[in-house]
């Protein structure tokens, strides 16, 4: 296994256009986390799945933010009309299985909103 | 709800000086610490975890941390910096593995 991956990498978009990204964790892992990451400052929380349960959400989440798991495995992000302050870099990380607790990131996913 | 402090947002050592990263926490309930690392350009890495037993975690790349919950602290240290080392470190608290807070990063530098 290569690792956790996310496409896109970059994504430049305008205000009020609809954006998802996805994330494709380590095969085995059935845990998946969201996190928001702005210049400056650590991940932020946003979101949780176990398998395909959808089980924490942040509630500085805004209805605008949903994600998905379908059958466990890839999950996606999708950000609708989008702000300029969704601008960030948007983390995917997993874990579970034989590596336990830790969690393994992605590369991230850079979103600018023009 | 649980938060992390991590004091100083820059540190500079000079190489083969001691690292000595600050990290605080608060959590209501006893907590898993972690620390991870970000190079330039690359996902975050763990370097060492506390989740149970012995307080004093070693970690990769010669990074140990020492979890002391009457100071609430995870402290990360290096006896002796390496030009590597030069990354930003973030430390992250979680209670359960189902939400995890991380504090706002420090970066290293490390000079010649």
């Amino acid at each position: 296994d290569t690792g956790v991956s996310q496409n896109p990498r970059h994504k430049i978009t305008k205000r009020g256009q609809n954006v998802t990204f996805r994330c494709d964790p380590i095969s085995e892992h059935n845990r998946l986390y969201w996190y928001r990451q702005t210049l400056g400052q650590g991940p932020e929380f946003l979101t949780y799945f176990q398998n395909e349960a959808q089980l924490e959400k942040s509630r500085l989440l805004s209805d605008r933010f949903s994600a998905e798991r379908p059958k466990g495995s890839f999950s996606t992000l999708e950000i609708q009309r989008t702000e300029q302050g969704d601008s960030a870099m948007y983390l995917c990380a997993s874990s579970g299985g034989g590596t336990g607790e830790t969690q393994y990131f992605g590369p991230g996913t850079r979103l600018l909103v023009l | 709800a649980q938060s992390v402090t991590q004091l100083g947002s820059h540190v500079s050592v000079s190489e083969g000086a001691l690292v000595l990263l600050r990290c605080n926490y608060s959590s209501s309930v006893p907590p898993y610490l972690f620390w991870y690392v970000q190079y330039p350009n690359q996902g975050l890495q763990l370097l060492l975890k506390y989740t149970t037993g012995a307080t004093l975690v070693k970690g990769i790349n010669g990074f140990e941390a020492e979890f002391k919950k009457s100071e609430t602290s995870f402290h990360l240290t290096k006896p002796s910096a390496h030009m590597s080392d030069a990354a930003e470190y973030f430390c992250a608290v979680t209670a359960d593995f189902n939400k995890f807070y991380f504090g706002s990063g420090t970066k290293l530098n490390v000079k010649p």
